[in-house]
């Protein structure tokens, strides 16, 4: 069974501080894809990135970066110099590399950017 | 707008009647999904369909529950005689066989009083 877990339920930041959020997760495949998402007030859930596990590369994108460490089964999120409209739900999940495709979620991490 | 679109966005009826959601996915996807989310927790894996097939269902679908997807585009997902713990956001995702990543869309919200 695949599990992901995000034991940070809520951080809270002043604007421009870095912060990271975590993402461990347990699956038996050796194959497998990993996603954040990003939940705002409005609820719609925004794709931010996905990672296969072949990949263990590190991504950044503008102030986004992510760290996937195979070794340690976790895929970390870095915002650099947050900022108010950063303020969201934030949520990690896995996939098996089969049909199904389904995604299993962590239960989320809720980011409040102060001004 | 083309992304994921679902309707009715709230919904409160009372415990014992049936509720119905729609899901309009993304035009070219032939994937569909459907989660429900509850309050502080992430989405939770109901069932999916491929085309107007549907491939899976999770056990959290109790009998009470029916989705469809007819002709393979739009999808409904209906709950019959409600219960207080049917309350919870249903989304709908869509993808397609390139995509690894589901397009959600912003949810129906069920309240059961």
């Amino acid at each position: 069974a695949q599990k992901v877990t995000q034991a940070q339920t809520e951080i809270s930041v002043v604007e421009k501080e870095d912060v990271t959020l975590d993402c461990v997760y347990e699956t038996r495949d050796t194959t497998y894809y990993l996603f954040w998402y990003k939940q705002p007030p409005s609820g719609e859930l925004v794709f931010l990135i996905r990672r296969n596990s072949f990949d263990e590369q590190n991504e950044i994108s503008g102030r986004y970066s992510w760290n996937f460490q195979k070794s340690t089964s976790s895929f970390n999120f870095t915002i650099t110099a947050s900022q108010v409209v950063d303020s969201a739900v934030y949520f990690c999940a896995l996939s098996d590399i089969g049909g199904r495709r389904a995604l299993t979620f962590g239960s989320g991490t809720r980011l409040q950017v102060q001004p | 707008d083309t992304g994921v679109s679902q309707d009715p966005r709230h919904k409160i009826t009372k415990r014992g009647q049936n509720v119905t959601f729609r899901c309009d996915p993304i035009s070219e996807h032939n994937r569909l999904y459907w989660y429900r989310q509850t309050l502080g927790q992430g989405p939770e894996f109901l069932t999916y369909f491929q085309n107007e097939a549907q491939l899976e269902k999770s056990r959290l679908l109790s009998d009470r529950f029916s989705a469809e997807r007819p002709k393979g585009s739009f999808s409904t997902l209906e709950i019959q005689r409600t219960e207080q713990g049917d309350s919870a956001m249903y989304l709908c995702a869509s993808s397609s066989n390139m995509d690894r990543e589901l397009f959600f869309g912003e949810g129906s919200r069920l309240t059961v009083l």
